[in-house]
Order: C-alpha cells, then structure tokens, then sequence
C-alpha cells in the first residue's frame, strides 16, 4: 500500500551523520508536494518529526534536517545519539487514485 | 492541549463491522481550524491514512477502503467515530485517530496523535 519507498535500515555510531531517502514519483514528491517526517518509537503513537521547510516541532533538536530533489526526499540526522533508535516515516500528498496522504515504508534507525 | 483517546472493541470478527470513537478534548470538534481523521498500522508494518472529516461533515477516504469506511463527527459529544465494513484478517492493526490544523490538502501534516489501539479480526 505503501506509495513511498524507504530504505529498511539504516545504522550508525553515536555521533555519526546518517540519512534516509523517501522515493515517490510524479504524482507525490516529484510534483512538488511538501513532505514531512514522523518518528516513531515501537509501541508509541507517530510524532511529527519535522515538516517540509525544515520547521521542526518545539523540542526537535536542529540535528534533524530535510532536503528534496526531483521525486525523492530526504531526513539527515547528525551527531546520531542514542535516543535518535526508532522508526521513521515520510509522508506527503499523491494526486492519484492511491489516496490523498500516502507515507512511505519506514526506515528502523539502530545505534550501534 | 489538543488530546485524542481512541476506544472501541479490541477483537472483532470477519465479515463483522469495526466501530471505533475518538474523544477529543482541549478543543472543540466543532473547531473550522481542525481536520479529525483515522489511520491504522498493521503489526509490523507501516501507516496507512483511512480518511478525514472536517466539522461540516465533509469526508474523504483513502480509495482503496472507500467502499468499506464511514466517518462521522458526534458534536453533542465532541467524538468523531470510524466505522469499517467487511472485516478480514488483513484489516488486524492498530488504530490512531489524529488531529491536524486546516491546511491546503498537499501540504498538510498530522500534529495530534491518539495513543492507538489494537483491533485484531479474528473468529
């Protein structure tokens, strides 16, 4: 069901650089639509994470950055630290007959 | 503060009806600045948006459960429920309602989470 693909995994040592990519296609991400990111900790609720303009959430360290290009978006998360292990979604609007908000695959970040 | 508490049955058989409330509080659903809405998680697995109701009542829904979804606003009670049709096992999740500020549709973003609950179909 999932219309944006994440990588499953990604990982990295505390104080590391990490990034996870989202890829959509013309009708979400590549025609211009805001993506956003939640993250969500195993057996929590989803959390706004930070949204499309890199406007983070009162209490969202600016470790957490955006970026976008053509149909794909990304979350980059440096200085990893512990607290950062959780899973992570993209999330934007499709124009298409998949539905209105659509989100992507989910990434598990581990701290090693 | 905006808050959200889902509630409804936790085991539900096939081909039966889910029913599933959202009280809200700290705003009124009556609110023209909100959009109340639903979405599930199977175990597992990822999120999926089910729709949304605006206070007039207008809704949309995902199309690929549109023939099965009704959601409706309670106003006297400040809930909004969810009712999903013609269950089977693939429709076992967790539950979340959510809140989001009026938003153009292509830019909005879900601030407000419930807690969840899980719904297993099961016979």
């Amino acid at each position: 069901q999932s219309v944006l693909t994440q990588p499953p995994s990604v990982s990295g040592a505390p104080g590391q650089r990490v990034t996870i990519s989202c890829t959509g296609s013309s009708s979400n991400i590549g025609a211009g639509y805001d993506v956003h990111w939640y993250k969500q900790v195993p057996g929590t609720a989803p959390k706004l994470l930070i949204r499309d303009n890199n406007n983070r959430p009162s209490g969202v360290p600016d470790r957490f950055s955006v970026s976008k290009s053509g149909t794909s978006a990304s979350l980059a998360i440096t200085g990893l630290q512990a607290e950062d292990e959780a899973d992570y979604y993209c999330q934007s609007y499709d124009s298409s007959l998949s539905g209105f908000y659509v989100f992507g695959t989910g990434t598990k970040v581990t701290v090693l | 503060q905006l808050q959200l508490r889902e509630s409804g049955p936790r085991l539900v058989k096939p081909s039966e009806t889910l029913s599933l409330s959202c009280s809200v509080s700290g705003v009124s659903i009556n609110s023209p600045n909100y959009y109340w809405g639903w979405f599930r998680q199977p175990p597992g697995k990822g999120l999926e948006w089910i729709g949304t109701i605006y206070f007039s009542g207008s809704t949309n829904y995902n199309p690929s459960l549109q023939s099965r979804v009704t959601i409706s606003v309670d106003t006297s009670k400040d809930q909004f429920s969810l009712n999903l049709n013609s269950l089977t096992a693939a429709d076992t999740a967790v539950y979340y309602c959510a809140a989001w500020k009026w938003c153009m549709v292509y830019v909005c973003y879900f601030d407000y989470w419930g807690q969840g609950t899980l719904v297993a179909v099961s016979s």
